[in-house]
């Protein structure tokens, strides 16, 4: 356990749904973050909250909408998604202000029928 | 662009080898660096880091050696088990307010009994 929880761990969904990701950090950091892991391709870096700001998006499609209502919980809204959309979906967090040691929670397993 | 790579896609080591894997980087403003290890169905775990100011870094089996002068990075697994076999990332954070990391695209250890 690395103190960083996900659900649901598996999500399948047709594209004209909406549905949320949540992730919790039990760190007591103050920085996190969505990244998305497709098969063959280096972890994309989505969007970057520091003390509940969200610090960056990189360039990622609006029908991906990120809420972090506090430090220690960050939500992905996800509406209208393409196939291609189908990854799997990581939450991270560190402390900022210190070395940028990120910790990562299990993923969700996203499927877009 | 600037980019961390990985020298080889795959490594398959006999149980109680050493193990050696390999990440180039390019971006030479890059001041911290992790190693990540991703079991199937988990997210990436950290497994150590180092700083740029430092060349070596040893943990529990495993070690760390950081070449500024060629800008490669290098994990050393000390007598491997079958538990090691996973995909290893290297990260690497260039600085700057953004929390930003870099990632590879991974290498599959695969251990042999």
């Amino acid at each position: 356990e690395t103190g960083v929880t996900q659900t649901p761990r598996h999500l399948v969904m047709g594209m004209t749904n909406k549905k949320s990701l949540k992730c919790e950090q039990h760190l007591g950091h103050n920085a996190m973050y969505w990244y998305k892991q497709s098969a063959k391709k280096p972890l994309e870096l989505m969007f970057v909250y520091n003390f509940k700001e969200q610090t960056e998006n990189n360039s990622v499609p609006s029908r991906f909408s990120p809420e972090c209502p506090n430090s220690s919980h960050l939500f992905l809204h996800l509406h209208t998604l393409q196939p291609e959309d189908s990854a799997l979906y990581l939450c991270a967090s560190s402390q900022a202000g210190s070395l940028n040691e990120q910790y990562f929670g299990p993923g969700t397993r996203l499927t877009v029928t | 662009g600037e980019s961390v790579g990985l020298h080889l896609p795959t490594l398959s080591v006999q149980e109680g080898d050493n193990s050696i894997i390999n990440c180039a980087y390019s971006n030479s403003a890059s001041d911290y660096f992790i190693w990540y290890k991703q079991e199937s169905g988990k997210g990436p775990q950290f497994i150590i880091d180092i700083r740029s100011n430092m060349d070596k870094r040893q943990g529990q089996r495993v070690t760390v050696l950081l070449n500024k002068t060629v800008k490669h990075l290098s994990l050393q697994i000390a007598a491997t088990q079958p538990g090691d076999s996973a995909v290893y990332f290297c990260a690497e954070d260039s600085g700057g307010s953004n929390y930003k990391l870099t990632f590879g695209k991974g290498t599959l250890l695969t251990v042999n009994p």
